[in-house]
């Protein structure tokens, strides 16, 4: 079954606690991307890549990090988490650059909680 | 700057009824994508529809029925005979041609309650 791969599903940490969010898919897809939502706001871009070793930031990276070392993972990586990144986080995956109508895939979205 | 308008941030309607969703859109650009989601309450994303700036013919899909209308900068999604596993919180997207990120621009979602 095609699909995006969260883990995990909620985790709670306190604040300055390293975490990864973990993001696997199995479609073959060059494009991953990273989104946050928060009540009201809708989903905002946290981190894109393009394909392997490639990887720019969305509308909101500070405080984030990402790798693509392979094609179908992309990790997210809180260094410092603080209380302001608590939020549900979705991975997505679709078809590389060009391919603008192509609808992103969402994982089943990680809910954090930094205390 | 392109940006996503859903007014309605929360709708409450009894089962059966119809219910028409609104999104507007602002861009510049001549060629975009709009896509639509529904997020259900276990809170995964699901895909809906995609319509091309290009294609404003309307689609009904069972009791789905989108209205793309270019004049306006609107993509309104209306459920006929709606029912309760409609409730859910439904998000309306832009995406523009060439954007570096292959980004999803999205409304603020339109939360649908529908009562039984």
């Amino acid at each position: 079954e095609a699909q995006v791969t969260q883990n995990p599903r909620y985790l709670i940490t306190v604040t300055g606690k390293k975490l990864t969010v973990t993001c696997s898919q199995n479609m073959n897809h060059e494009y991953m991307s990273w989104y946050r939502q928060d009540p009201g706001l809708g989903l905002r871009q946290i981190y894109y890549s393009m394909n392997v070793e490639v990887t720019d930031k969305g509308d909101v990276p500070e405080g984030y990090k990402v790798s693509r070392k392979e094609k179908r993972n992309f990790p997210l990586i809180l260094e410092s988490p603080s209380p302001n990144q608590t939020s549900l986080y979705f991975c997505a995956s679709s078809l590389g650059m060009g391919a603008y109508n192509s609808p992103l895939h969402f994982g089943n979205g990680t809910r954090l909680t930094v205390t | 700057a392109q940006k996503v308008t859903q007014a309605q941030t929360e709708i409450s309607v009894v089962e059966k009824e119809d219910v028409t969703l609104d999104c507007v859109y602002e861009t510049r650009d001549t060629t975009y994508y709009l896509f639509w989601y529904k997020q259900p309450p276990s809170g995964e994303l699901v895909f809906l529809i995609r319509r091309n700036s290009f294609d404003e013919q309307n689609e009904i899909s069972g009791r789905y029925s989108w209205n793309f209308q270019k004049s306006t900068s609107s993509f309104n999604f209306t459920i006929t005979a709606s029912q309760v596993v409609d409730s859910a919180v439904y998000f309306c997207a832009l995406r523009m041609n060439n954007n570096a990120g292959n980004m999803l621009t999205f409304g603020g979602g339109t939360r649908l309650m529908v009562k039984p």
